[in-house]
C-alpha cells in the first residue's frame, strides 16, 4: 500500500522557538495533503488542507500565521509551528490521498517546554 | 459542513465476542465512509471502507454496513481477539482527493481475556 513518512517522529523544544515537521508521500504523488492535530484521548482534528503549488486552506480557529504550511512538491508538505508554546504540545499527523484512500504518516509528538 | 457522531465512546468485550460501533453522519452528499484503527501512539490505519453504492462490505472478521436513508454506518468485528484492542474512528466525506475527512470522536475497544 501507499506509504507516508513524517519527520521527526518526536521533538522537544523551548517555548518561543519554531519547529518544522516534514510529511512525504514515498511511492505516490499527492496534490493534496492534510495536517491534523490530536490531543491525548481525543479524535483527529483537521488543521489545514495543503495544496501543491498554492496556499493551504485552514480550518476555522487555526491560526495560519502560527502554523505555516508549504507544499513545495507533489511528495512533500511541511508544517512549521512558529513561536511554539506549551499549549501547542500535541501529536501532529499528516495524511495524503491516493484514489479515495487517505494514508496517514506516523505522526510527530511535539513537546514544548 | 459534515458532522459525524460515534457511539459508544468505550466498549469492553470478552475475547471471542462480537463488537459493534455505530456512526451517524449529517451530510447526505457524503459517499465514502472509512474506518480507521489507531493503537496508542501510532498512526491511524485503514481497516475497511464502504462507498454509498454498497450496503455492506466484509473482510474476514470485519464488516461494515451502511444505511444511506438513515445516514448510519456501523463497524462489526466478530470473534474479537486481544490484538483488536485499540481506538477505532469512523469518518465520512464525499469522494475526491481534495475532499477532507470528517472523523467521529472514536471508540476505545478493550478485548479482555
Amino acid at each position: 500500500g501507499a506509504v507516508v513518512s513524517q519527520h521527526p517522529s518526536w521533538v522537544i523544544c523551548k517555548s518561543g522557538t519554531s519547529v518544522k515537521i516534514e510529511c512525504r508521500s514515498l511511492d505516490f504523488q499527492a496534490t493534496t495533503m492534510f495536517w491534523y492535530r490530536q490531543f491525548p484521548k481525543q479524535s483527529l482534528m483537521l488543521m489545514a488542507t495543503s495544496n501543491e503549488g498554492s496556499k493551504a486552506t485552514y480550518e476555522q480557529g487555526v491560526e495560519k500565521d502560527k502554523f505555516l504550511i508549504n507544499h513545495a512538491s507533489l511528495t512533500l508538505s511541511t508544517l512549521t509551528v512558529t513561536s511554539a508554546h506549551p499549549e501547542d504540545s500535541s501529536f501532529y499527523i499528516c495524511s495524503a490521498t491516493t484514489g479515495d484512500t487517505q494514508y496517514f504518516g506516523p505522526g510527530t509528538r511535539l513537546t514544548v517546554l | 459542513g459534515e458532522n459525524v457522531e460515534q457511539h459508544p465512546s468505550t466498549l469492553s468485550v470478552q475475547e471471542g465476542d462480537s463488537a459493534v460501533i455505530k456512526c451517524t453522519y449529517s451530510d447526505s452528499a457524503s459517499n465514502y465512509f472509512p474506518w480507521y484503527k489507531q493503537e496508542l501512539g501510532k498512526r491511524p490505519q485503514l481497516i475497511i471502507d464502504i462507498r454509498s453504492n454498497v450496503g455492506e462490505k466484509k473482510d474476514q472478521r470485519i464488516a461494515v454496513t451502511l444505511n444511506k436513508t438513515a445516514k448510519h454506518f456501523s463497524l462489526h468485528i466478530t470473534e474479537t481477539q486481544p490484538e483488536d484492542s485499540a481506538v477505532y474512528f469512523c469518518a465520512a466525506r464525499y469522494t475526491g482527493t481534495a475532499s477532507k475527512l470528517t472523523f467521529g470522536t472514536g471508540t476505545r475497544l478493550q478485548v479482555t481475556l
